[in-house]
Protein backbone atom coordinates (compact mmCIF):
# COMPACT_ATOMS: atom_id res chain seq x y z
CA UNK A 1 0.00 0.00 0.00
CA UNK A 2 1.18 3.69 -0.26
CA UNK A 3 2.00 5.13 2.77
CA UNK A 4 1.06 8.58 3.42
CA UNK A 5 2.76 10.83 5.92
CA UNK A 6 1.84 14.67 7.12
CA UNK A 7 3.24 16.92 9.13
CA UNK A 8 2.71 18.36 11.39
CA UNK A 9 0.40 16.12 13.17
CA UNK A 10 -0.74 19.14 14.91
CA UNK A 11 -0.47 23.19 14.50
CA UNK A 12 -1.12 26.38 16.59
CA UNK A 13 -1.91 29.49 14.69
CA UNK A 14 -3.75 32.35 15.50
CA UNK A 15 -6.46 33.98 13.49
CA UNK A 16 -4.91 35.49 9.92
CA UNK A 17 -2.24 33.60 10.15
CA UNK A 18 -0.67 31.81 7.08
CA UNK A 19 -0.64 28.19 7.45
CA UNK A 20 0.96 25.37 5.77
CA UNK A 21 0.57 21.56 6.25
CA UNK A 22 2.58 19.14 4.33
CA UNK A 23 1.88 15.33 2.72
CA UNK A 24 4.21 13.00 1.45
CA UNK A 25 3.58 10.11 -0.53
CA UNK A 26 5.83 6.79 -0.07
CA UNK A 27 6.04 6.52 -3.95
CA UNK A 28 4.81 8.57 -7.02
CA UNK A 29 1.44 9.15 -6.99
CA UNK A 30 1.53 12.26 -9.67
CA UNK A 31 -1.42 14.81 -8.89
CA UNK A 32 -3.54 12.47 -7.57
CA UNK A 33 -4.11 14.13 -3.96
CA UNK A 34 -6.68 15.14 -2.17
CA UNK A 35 -7.64 17.06 0.90
CA UNK A 36 -10.24 17.21 3.34
CA UNK A 37 -11.26 19.17 6.34
CA UNK A 38 -12.86 17.63 9.32
CA UNK A 39 -14.58 19.12 12.45
CA UNK A 40 -15.58 17.06 15.12
CA UNK A 41 -18.64 14.82 15.33
CA UNK A 42 -18.68 16.10 11.73
CA UNK A 43 -18.12 13.99 8.39
CA UNK A 44 -14.89 14.98 6.32
CA UNK A 45 -15.21 17.41 3.69
CA UNK A 46 -13.64 17.74 0.19
CA UNK A 47 -11.72 20.67 0.07
CA UNK A 48 -9.22 20.17 -2.72
CA UNK A 49 -8.62 17.61 -5.14
CA UNK A 50 -6.17 16.35 -7.98
CA UNK A 51 -3.58 18.22 -5.49
CA UNK A 52 -4.49 22.17 -6.46
CA UNK A 53 -7.98 21.96 -7.93
CA UNK A 54 -10.77 24.01 -5.29
CA UNK A 55 -13.51 21.86 -4.52
CA UNK A 56 -17.09 24.42 -5.66
CA UNK A 57 -17.83 26.36 -2.44
CA UNK A 58 -14.73 26.33 -0.43
CA UNK A 59 -13.21 29.82 0.72
CA UNK A 60 -9.80 30.64 -2.14
CA UNK A 61 -7.67 31.15 1.01
CA UNK A 62 -7.17 27.21 0.69
CA UNK A 63 -5.25 26.37 -1.71
CA UNK A 64 -3.35 23.36 -2.57
CA UNK A 65 0.16 22.34 -4.69
CA UNK A 66 3.07 19.86 -5.41
CA UNK A 67 2.89 16.46 -7.61
CA UNK A 68 4.76 13.46 -7.42
CA UNK A 69 5.68 12.52 -3.47
CA UNK A 70 5.68 15.97 -1.61
CA UNK A 71 2.32 18.10 -1.67
CA UNK A 72 1.43 21.11 0.58
CA UNK A 73 -2.12 22.31 1.92
CA UNK A 74 -2.16 26.33 2.45
CA UNK A 75 -4.72 28.45 4.57
CA UNK A 76 -3.66 32.08 3.56
CA UNK A 77 -5.27 33.76 5.95
CA UNK A 78 -6.94 31.52 9.46
CA UNK A 79 -10.76 32.17 10.04
CA UNK A 80 -12.28 30.68 13.17
CA UNK A 81 -13.57 28.21 11.20
CA UNK A 82 -10.41 26.84 10.06
CA UNK A 83 -9.50 24.91 13.11
CA UNK A 84 -10.27 21.68 12.46
CA UNK A 85 -8.62 18.48 11.14
CA UNK A 86 -6.45 18.50 7.80
CA UNK A 87 -6.51 14.68 6.13
CA UNK A 88 -4.43 14.09 3.02
CA UNK A 89 -5.63 11.21 1.06
CA UNK A 90 -4.33 9.21 -2.47
CA UNK A 91 -6.14 8.49 -5.00
CA UNK A 92 -3.77 7.02 -7.31
CA UNK A 93 -3.95 3.74 -6.13
CA UNK A 94 -7.34 1.79 -6.34
CA UNK A 95 -6.60 0.61 -2.61
CA UNK A 96 -6.70 4.70 -1.34
CA UNK A 97 -4.75 5.68 1.85
CA UNK A 98 -4.59 8.58 4.40
CA UNK A 99 -2.50 10.70 6.47
CA UNK A 100 -2.56 10.49 10.06
CA UNK A 101 -4.27 14.01 10.02
CA UNK A 102 -2.88 17.49 11.08
CA UNK A 103 -5.28 18.42 13.85
CA UNK A 104 -4.90 22.64 13.48
CA UNK A 105 -5.74 24.39 16.93
CA UNK A 106 -6.20 27.96 18.30
CA UNK A 107 -3.26 29.66 19.55
CA UNK B 1 -28.58 18.16 -4.09
CA UNK B 2 -27.06 14.90 -3.53
CA UNK B 3 -27.19 13.93 -0.37
CA UNK B 4 -26.11 10.10 1.47
CA UNK B 5 -28.07 9.54 4.75
CA UNK B 6 -27.00 6.80 6.49
CA UNK B 7 -28.86 4.02 9.03
CA UNK B 8 -28.69 4.68 13.12
CA UNK B 9 -25.85 3.46 15.61
CA UNK B 10 -25.52 0.19 16.38
CA UNK B 11 -24.18 -1.92 19.69
CA UNK B 12 -22.80 -4.82 19.13
CA UNK B 13 -21.32 -8.08 20.84
CA UNK B 14 -18.20 -9.35 20.46
CA UNK B 15 -18.54 -11.79 17.11
CA UNK B 16 -21.14 -10.87 16.04
CA UNK B 17 -21.93 -9.03 12.77
CA UNK B 18 -23.57 -5.23 11.48
CA UNK B 19 -24.75 -4.26 8.43
CA UNK B 20 -24.75 -0.39 7.65
CA UNK B 21 -26.94 1.12 4.98
CA UNK B 22 -26.21 4.28 2.98
CA UNK B 23 -29.41 5.53 1.04
CA UNK B 24 -27.85 8.37 -1.51
CA UNK B 25 -30.50 10.85 -3.80
CA UNK B 26 -29.83 13.37 -5.61
CA UNK B 27 -27.45 12.09 -8.64
CA UNK B 28 -27.71 8.81 -10.70
CA UNK B 29 -27.02 6.21 -8.24
CA UNK B 30 -25.33 3.61 -10.76
CA UNK B 31 -22.75 6.66 -12.14
CA UNK B 32 -20.80 6.73 -8.90
CA UNK B 33 -19.61 3.81 -6.55
CA UNK B 34 -19.72 4.34 -3.47
CA UNK B 35 -16.39 3.96 -0.69
CA UNK B 36 -16.75 2.96 2.59
CA UNK B 37 -14.37 4.81 5.31
CA UNK B 38 -14.09 4.14 8.92
CA UNK B 39 -12.58 6.35 12.08
CA UNK B 40 -12.07 4.41 15.50
CA UNK B 41 -12.59 7.12 19.07
CA UNK B 42 -9.75 9.84 18.61
CA UNK B 43 -8.07 8.25 15.17
CA UNK B 44 -7.71 8.82 11.81
CA UNK B 45 -9.51 8.24 8.59
CA UNK B 46 -8.73 4.73 7.02
CA UNK B 47 -10.36 3.49 4.08
CA UNK B 48 -12.12 0.00 4.10
CA UNK B 49 -13.24 -0.58 -0.14
CA UNK B 50 -15.05 0.83 -2.68
CA UNK B 51 -17.85 -0.82 -4.72
CA UNK B 52 -19.11 -0.01 -8.42
CA UNK B 53 -23.29 0.62 -8.20
CA UNK B 54 -22.81 -0.30 -12.15
CA UNK B 55 -20.87 -3.88 -12.03
CA UNK B 56 -20.67 -4.60 -8.22
CA UNK B 57 -17.19 -4.65 -8.71
CA UNK B 58 -15.60 -4.57 -5.76
CA UNK B 59 -12.07 -3.57 -4.10
CA UNK B 60 -11.21 -4.36 -0.46
CA UNK B 61 -8.53 -2.91 1.64
CA UNK B 62 -6.47 -5.78 2.55
CA UNK B 63 -6.89 -5.96 6.24
CA UNK B 64 -10.35 -6.34 6.17
CA UNK B 65 -10.64 -9.11 3.49
CA UNK B 66 -12.64 -12.05 4.19
CA UNK B 67 -14.89 -9.71 6.96
CA UNK B 68 -16.29 -7.15 4.82
CA UNK B 69 -18.77 -7.30 2.32
CA UNK B 70 -20.04 -3.96 0.05
CA UNK B 71 -23.48 -4.56 -1.57
CA UNK B 72 -25.82 -2.25 -3.45
CA UNK B 73 -29.79 -2.41 -3.93
CA UNK B 74 -30.03 -0.05 -7.46
CA UNK B 75 -34.00 -0.50 -6.40
CA UNK B 76 -33.47 1.77 -3.88
CA UNK B 77 -30.18 3.82 -4.42
CA UNK B 78 -29.08 2.27 -1.53
CA UNK B 79 -25.61 0.70 -0.42
CA UNK B 80 -24.71 -1.47 2.13
CA UNK B 81 -21.28 -2.52 4.33
CA UNK B 82 -21.31 -5.48 6.30
CA UNK B 83 -18.71 -6.11 8.92
CA UNK B 84 -17.98 -9.84 10.45
CA UNK B 85 -16.61 -11.20 13.39
CA UNK B 86 -16.76 -8.19 15.24
CA UNK B 87 -13.44 -7.66 17.44
CA UNK B 88 -13.38 -4.15 19.95
CA UNK B 89 -11.17 -2.46 17.90
CA UNK B 90 -14.04 -2.18 14.92
CA UNK B 91 -15.89 0.52 17.30
CA UNK B 92 -15.83 3.13 14.74
CA UNK B 93 -17.87 5.40 12.91
CA UNK B 94 -18.12 4.05 9.61
CA UNK B 95 -18.60 6.97 6.72
CA UNK B 96 -19.91 6.33 2.96
CA UNK B 97 -19.19 8.07 0.83
CA UNK B 98 -19.59 9.02 -3.13
CA UNK B 99 -16.97 7.88 -5.79
CA UNK B 100 -16.55 7.41 -8.86
CA UNK B 101 -13.96 5.34 -8.87
CA UNK B 102 -11.86 6.41 -11.73
CA UNK B 103 -8.05 7.05 -11.01
CA UNK B 104 -7.71 10.60 -9.22
CA UNK B 105 -11.58 11.35 -8.62
CA UNK B 106 -12.15 12.24 -4.87
CA UNK B 107 -14.18 11.17 -2.55
CA UNK B 108 -16.86 13.77 -3.01
CA UNK B 109 -19.61 13.66 -0.58
CA UNK B 110 -20.08 11.91 2.55
CA UNK B 111 -23.20 10.33 4.93
CA UNK B 112 -23.14 11.87 8.46
CA UNK B 113 -21.69 8.84 9.69
CA UNK B 114 -22.70 5.70 11.56
CA UNK B 115 -21.51 4.53 15.23
CA UNK B 116 -21.00 1.00 15.82
CA UNK B 117 -19.79 0.01 18.97
CA UNK B 118 -18.55 -3.12 19.85
CA UNK B 119 -19.01 -4.36 23.87
CA UNK B 120 -19.37 -7.27 25.47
Amino acid sequence: DIQMTQSPSSLSASVGDRVTITCRASQSISSYLNWYQQKPGKAPKLLIYAASSLQSGVPSRFSGSGSGTDFTLTISSLQPEDFATYYCQQSYSPLYTFGQGTKLEIK
Amino acid sequence: QVQLVQSGAEVKKPGASVKVSCKASGYTFTSYGISWVRQAPGQGLEWMGWISTYNVNTNYAQKLQGRVTMTTDTSTSTAYMELRSLRSYDTAVYYCARDLGVRGYPLDYWGQGTLVTVSS
